[in-house]
């Protein structure tokens, strides 16, 4: 079950900037757990983009940046293109104890 | 290159069991706690289970926990997932994927396995 909430879509025109938001609770997020984001792209596995709130693996390019304040976190995606259209997905530790980690809902990133 | 493989998946019955398992390579297995991943179809991904690089203790998500059973082989590198008393809810795409510090993140991830639980 998800417990991360994220909205569902988001659209851009390419070169166009988005942000994905990413809201949490006071047993992750809030806690002060790090946030971390994933690119699924149609009929692939999951794969890492940003790391401990807001750092990037190597081979992913700048254009796309994370932030983490409070109970929430963010990706943002800037010059947006073709090739980022698909499903993202943020991830934290969670204190509770029904599941230590914790994804969100999903956002399916279009590009117009 | 690190790799990991996962294998075992298919269509069972409910409340048969099945047993996957994840290969890896290009990196010291033994240093890394390792986890399962999965995502139904059309639906989002969920935290399965965990196992420590060096007590192998493990951890269960409570939608799974006293049905599936995480363990490791650090001989042969591997990592399996027992799957007993399985549901209809639990058809999804089986992700293996390495753990990078214990409250951190998962990278890499493997190409999945399906598993499909339907009479």
């Amino acid at each position: 079950q998800s417990v991360l909430t994220q909205p569902p879509s988001v659209s851009g025109a390419p070169g166009q900037r988005v942000t994905i938001s990413c809201t949490g609770s006071s047993s992750n997020i809030g806690a002060g757990y790090d946030v971390h984001w994933y690119q699924q792209l149609p009929g692939a596995a999951p794969k890492l983009l940003i790391y401990g709130n807001n750092n990037r693996p190597s081979g992913v390019p700048d254009r796309f940046s994370g932030s983490k304040s409070g109970t929430s976190a963010s990706l943002a995606i800037t010059g947006l293109q073709a090739e980022d259209e698909a499903d993202y997905y943020c991830q934290s530790y969670d204190s509770s104890l029904s599941a230590l980690y914790v994804f969100g809902t999903g956002t399916k990133v279009s590009v117009l | 290159e690190v790799q990991l493989v996962e294998s075992g998946g298919g269509l069972v019955q409910p409340g048969g069991s099945l047993r996957l398992s994840c290969a890896a390579s290009g990196f010291t297995f033994s240093s890394y706690a390792m986890t399962w991943v999965r995502q139904a179809p059309g639906k989002g991904l969920e935290w399965v289970s965990r196992i420590s690089a060096t007590d192998g203790s493990t951890h269960y998500a409570d939608s799974v926990k006293g049905r599936f059973i995480i363990s490791r082989d650090n001989s042969r590198n591997t990592l399996y997932l027992q799957m007993n008393s399985l549901r209809a809810e639990d058809t999804a795409m089986y992700y293996c994927a390495r753990l990078i510090l214990g409250s951190g993140w998962f990278d890499p991830w493997g190409q999945g396995t399906l598993v499909t639980v339907s009479s």
